[in-house]
């Protein structure tokens, strides 16, 4: 069966520091990989996309995520933590299994101290 | 361009209440999604839509309806609400299933 793990639910980190959230995955197809943040009280917003063009993806707010398929994982990454971080971070796989199906993790709440 | 809009954003109901939760699009999406966050369980799906005219369960569908009215319309219906319904409830649209989903604000339900 597929499957989303988000590894610790709550990643705490000082401000400058970095930020390492991790997520592997288990799929017996290529998978569509994604990251979204949400803030307090709203939707969910895409932070970065995989989609087979290149392993190490960049995205909004100075985040990145390698995908390395040997270790399944797709984990995310900011060299410098900000105080604007602070967030809930959802690790996501869309498969194609005759439909597109995502599946979210459990989600990873990100504090920054001062 | 509003992107997806929900209504309502808070609701409060009875048990064995029943109650529509509408979503509209404006980016021309082709697919469109309903989900539940609970604390601790990240999103499940509960019914999506990958183009206008069909409908599929997800992962948790019991005790729930859609209807996908046009393409930019796609709502959520709970016949006969339990207290395990309880949830904030998202709407999601993408392009096509691959791709990029845009979500909600969210709505806030609450069963007694």
């Amino acid at each position: 069966a597929q499957s989303v793990t988000q590894l610790g639910s709550h990643v705490s980190v000082s401000e400058g520091a970095l930020v390492l959230l991790r997520c592997n995955y288990s799929s017996s197809v290529p998978p569509y990989l994604f990251w979204y943040v949400q803030y307090p009280n709203q939707g969910l917003q895409l932070l970065l996309k995989y989609t087979s063009a290149a392993t190490l993806v960049k995205g909004i707010n100075g985040f990145e995520a390698e995908f390395k398929k040997s270790e399944t994982s797709f984990h995310l990454t900011k060299p410098s933590a900000h105080m604007s971080d602070a967030a809930e971070y959802f690790c996501a796989v869309t498969l194609n299994t005759g439909g597109f199906k995502t599946i979210f993790g459990a989600g990873t709440r990100l504090f920054v101290k001062a | 361009n509003a992107g997806v809009t929900q209504t309502p954003k808070f609701q409060v109901l009875k048990t064995g209440q029943s109650m529509t939760l509408q979503c509209a699009q404006d980016m021309n999406h082709n697919s469109m999604y309903w989900y539940r966050q609970d604390p601790g369980m990240g999103l499940r799906l509960i019914y999506y839509s990958a183009s206008e005219g069909t409908t599929d369960k997800g992962e948790v569908p019991n005790g729930y309806n859609v209807s996908r009215l046009n393409k930019r319309e796609f709502s959520l219906r709970l016949e006969s609400a339990a207290p395990s319904q309880t949830s904030v409830y998202f709407c999601a649209s993408s392009k096509q299933g691959r791709e990029t989903q845009y979500f909600g604000p969210g709505t806030r339900l609450l069963v007694l």
